[in-house]
C-alpha cells in the first residue's frame, strides 16, 4: 500500500455517461495530480493541484473536470468520453511541487465504449 | 512532449543476472528519477538523482546520471523474478509541473 487510493479500481461507460474518479491519500501530502496512462505511450500529466490550487492543465480537453476539495482529495468528472479516452488513470500525490512524485495510486482501468 | 526515453524497450534476462536499462532526454534539467510499475498498477518511487549527483546507491539499485551526455542508467544487480516490471524514468526542469515520463522499459527476469 503506497496511502494512495482510488476508486473505482475499473470502470467501464459508454460515451454519454457521467461518471467522476475518486483519489484519496492520507500521507499529508500537499500536491496531488492525474496522469493518463495509455497502452505503449508515456505517461500523460493531466492536472496538478498544489495547496488545493489547479497549477497546471496540461491542454486536456474539457471533457475531463478536475476537482480538488481539500489537500487529501482529488476527483476527476467524466462527461461525454471518447473512446480513445480509455486508459489507466493514476492519481499521484507529494509533498510539494519540487520534490518528485511520492506516490502514486493503482489507478482506474477507464474502458469508453 | 516526451522527454526522456529508456532503452531497451524490452528486456529479458535469467534471475540472477544484472539489468541495465538506459533514459536519455533532451533539455537540461533539475532532477530525474526512476519508478517501477508492476503490470496494470500504480507506479513505485526508486530513486531520485539531482542534477549535481553522479551516482546514487539503493540496496540493489544503483543510478547513474552523466549531464553531459544527458542520460542516466538504472543497473539492478542479482536480479529477481520479483523484479519483472515496467521501469520508467522521469526528468524535471523546474518542478512536477513539467515531470515528463519515458515510455519505459520492460524487464523479464526469468526464474
Amino acid at each position: 500500500e503506497t496511502g494512495v487510493t482510488q476508486t473505482p479500481r475499473h470502470l467501464v461507460m459508454g460515451m454519454t455517461n457521467k461518471k467522476s474518479l475518486k483519489c484519496e491519500q492520507h500521507l499529508g501530502h500537499n500536491a496531488m495530480y492525474w496522469y493518463k496512462q495509455s497502452a505503449k505511450k508515456p505517461l500523460e500529466l493531466m492536472f496538478v493541484y498544489n495547496f488545493k490550487e489547479q497549477t497546471e492543465n496540461n491542454s486536456v480537453p474539457s471533457r475531463f473536470s478536475p476537482e480538488c476539495p481539500n489537500s487529501s482529495h482529488l476527483f476527476l468528472h467524466l462527461h461525454t468520453l471518447q473512446p480513445e479516452d480509455s486508459a489507466l488513470y493514476l492519481c499521484a500525490s507529494s509533498q510539494d511541487t519540487t520534490v518528485g512524485l511520492g506516490a502514486f495510486g493503482p489507478g482506474t482501468r477507464l474502458t469508453v465504449l | 512532449s516526451q522527454q526522456g526515453e529508456e532503452d531497451p524497450q524490452a528486456l529479458s534476462i535469467q534471475e540472477g543476472e544484472n539489468a541495465t536499462m538506459n533514459c536519455s532526454y533532451k533539455t537540461s534539467i533539475n532532477n530525474l528519477q526512476w519508478y517501477r510499475q508492476n503490470s496494470g498498477r500504480g507506479l513505485v518511487h526508486l530513486i531520485l538523482i539531482r542534477s549535481n549527483e553522479r551516482e546514487k546507491h539503493s540496496g540493489r539499485l544503483r543510478v547513474t546520471l552523466d549531464t553531459s551526455k544527458k542520460s542516466s542508467s538504472l543497473l539492478i544487480t542479482a536480479s529477481r523474478a520479483a523484479d519483472t516490471a515496467s521501469y520508467f524514468c522521469a526528468t524535471i526542469v523546474y518542478n512536477n509541473n513539467d515531470m515528463r515520463f519515458g515510455a519505459g522499459t520492460r524487464l523479464t527476469v526469468k526464474p
